[in-house]
């Protein structure tokens, strides 16, 4: 079984803190993706990894960054965390180029005061 | 017109009707389709996976595709209150940037005992 995991279920921060979210995979997957999860407005996709080191921008990733510094682990760093960052954080990883399939881990709920 | 196309619902049928959820796209080269399944406060779970044209059964749920309308199904059969979730469609052509998926934003189903 594929296994994601996140490192808290829960956080709660204040504003202009800075918050780590960290996502580990178990079954050497190549890729690796952050989202943001608000009522509305759907999944949307913050930064993705195909490789270590390399990362690339999703659709939203003012406010964020990330590090890849092992294949299995892939951190989303919230530099200065803000109000409008609460949300729920999911991460996920896929196997490779041909099979596109993304096994997502619990998701992380980020509350910013 | 965005690229995929989702009734948010809710919808709310009785203990063992059949539910019909589906997607709409306008991307021509959508190959890979899929759903997942979120219970509420948890990370999406992959439900059924197809390529290209079909359906697909599995168990009490079958997923429909029909390209030529840019049109997705998932048919669940006997449905009961465990099937209370939301439901994302996900899909992603051969050629794009690799691993993407892009998601219909979810239908909330509640299946009332």
């Amino acid at each position: 079984d594929v296994k994601v995991t996140q490192s808290s279920r829960y956080l709660v921060k204040r504003t202009g803190e800075k918050v780590f979210l960290e996502c580990v995979q178990d079954m050497d997957h190549e890729n690796m993706f952050w989202y943001r999860q608000d009522p509305g407005l759907g999944l949307r996709l913050i930064y993705f990894s195909y490789d270590v080191k390399m990362k690339e921008k999703g659709d939203i990733p003012e406010g964020y960054s990330v590090s890849r510094e092992k294949k299995e682990r892939f951190s989303l760093i919230l530099e200065s965390a803000s109000t409008n960052q609460t949300s729920m954080y999911l991460c996920a990883s896929s196997p490779g180029r041909i099979q596109e399939t993304q096994y997502f881990g619990p998701g992380t709920r980020l509350l910013v005061l | 017109q965005k690229e995929v196309e989702q009734d948010p619902g809710p919808l709310s049928v009785p203990e063992g009707a059949i539910v019909s959820l589906n997607c709409t796209y306008s991307n021509s080269a959508f190959q890979y389709f899929m759903w997942y399944r979120q219970y509420s406060r948890k990370g999406p779970e992959l439900l059924m996976y197809t390529y290209s044209s079909g359906n697909k059964e599995d168990g009490r749920f079958t997923a429909q595709v029909d390209k030529s309308s840019k049109y997705i199904s998932l048919f669940i059969r006997d449905s009961q209150p465990s099937d209370s979730a939301t439901y994302l469609c996900a899909m992603k052509d051969y050629g794009g940037s690799q691993g993407n998926l892009i998601f219909g934003k979810g239908t909330k189903l509640s299946v009332k005992p």
